[in-house]
């Protein structure tokens, strides 16, 4: 089945330490996205990639990383530089071209200690 | 002005009542609109792409009004399981392709 994969599901880190999130994705799409969300609130964009080897800043891109070798992976990471890191991370997909509707993976959950 | 904007809610609203819900975008050349649907600690899920004539699916129907810049979703006859987050996303598409969730209502459906 097709579908967009992140992995792990849960993910505990200690402070001062870069973690890498993982989303993979096997529906042939262009574009892939990370978002992040905090409780109670909505998606906030982090980066977003239209084609491989490419990627924009999102809107909260401060303290994160990303990479874009393949089509199908856009792994984020998140770097000791990013103040507030424990979130929910959000993954997502789409073609580039007509209706655009978006996939998301299940998530990640990150947790500071 | 946030690119996207909604109404947070709570909306608290019994059984078979019906309920609307709006969200307005401030880019102009915004290309696509969606509502979504979250359950809680879970991922959202499209419910329903919104097109310019509008459209409905089943008890749901969405609207755009791209000259006053906003979208709406209509949900009749609600029952306990529409309880969720409902988001407006919007799609800038041209060149950056950059998708935009407003910060989502929440619907709490009573018996």
């Amino acid at each position: 089945d097709g579908g967009i994969t992140q992995s792990p599901k849960y993910l505990f880190r200690k402070e001062g330490q870069n973690v890498t999130l993982s989303c993979e994705q096997n529906l042939n799409h262009d574009a892939m996205y990370w978002y992040r969300q905090d409780p109670g609130q909505g998606l906030r964009l982090i980066y977003y990639s239209q084609i491989v080897n490419d990627f924009q800043k999102g809107d909260i891109a401060e303290g994160y990383s990303v990479s874009r070798e393949k089509k199908e992976s856009f792994p984020l990471t998140v770097t000791s530089a990013q103040k507030n890191p424990t979130a929910f991370y959000l993954c997502a997909s789409t073609r580039r071209q007509g209706k655009a509707e978006a996939f998301f993976g299940q998530g990640t959950r990150l947790t500071v200690v | 002005r946030k690119e996207v904007e909604q109404d947070p809610g709570p909306f608290n609203v019994p059984e078979g009542a019906t309920v609307a819900f709006n969200c307005t975008y401030s880019n102009s050349a915004s290309q696509s609109f969606f509502w979504y649907r979250q359950d809680c600690r879970k991922e959202p899920k499209l419910l329903m792409s919104v097109y310019s004539s509008g459209n409905e699916d089943g008890r749901f129907t969405a609207q755009l009004n791209r000259a006053s810049q906003y979208i709406s979703l209509l949900i009749r006859d609600s029952k306990l399981s529409d309880s969720a987050t409902y988001l407006c996303v919007v799609n800038q598409g041209g060149a950056t392709n950059k998708l935009i969730f407003g910060t989502g209502t929440l619907l709490a459906v009573q018996p």
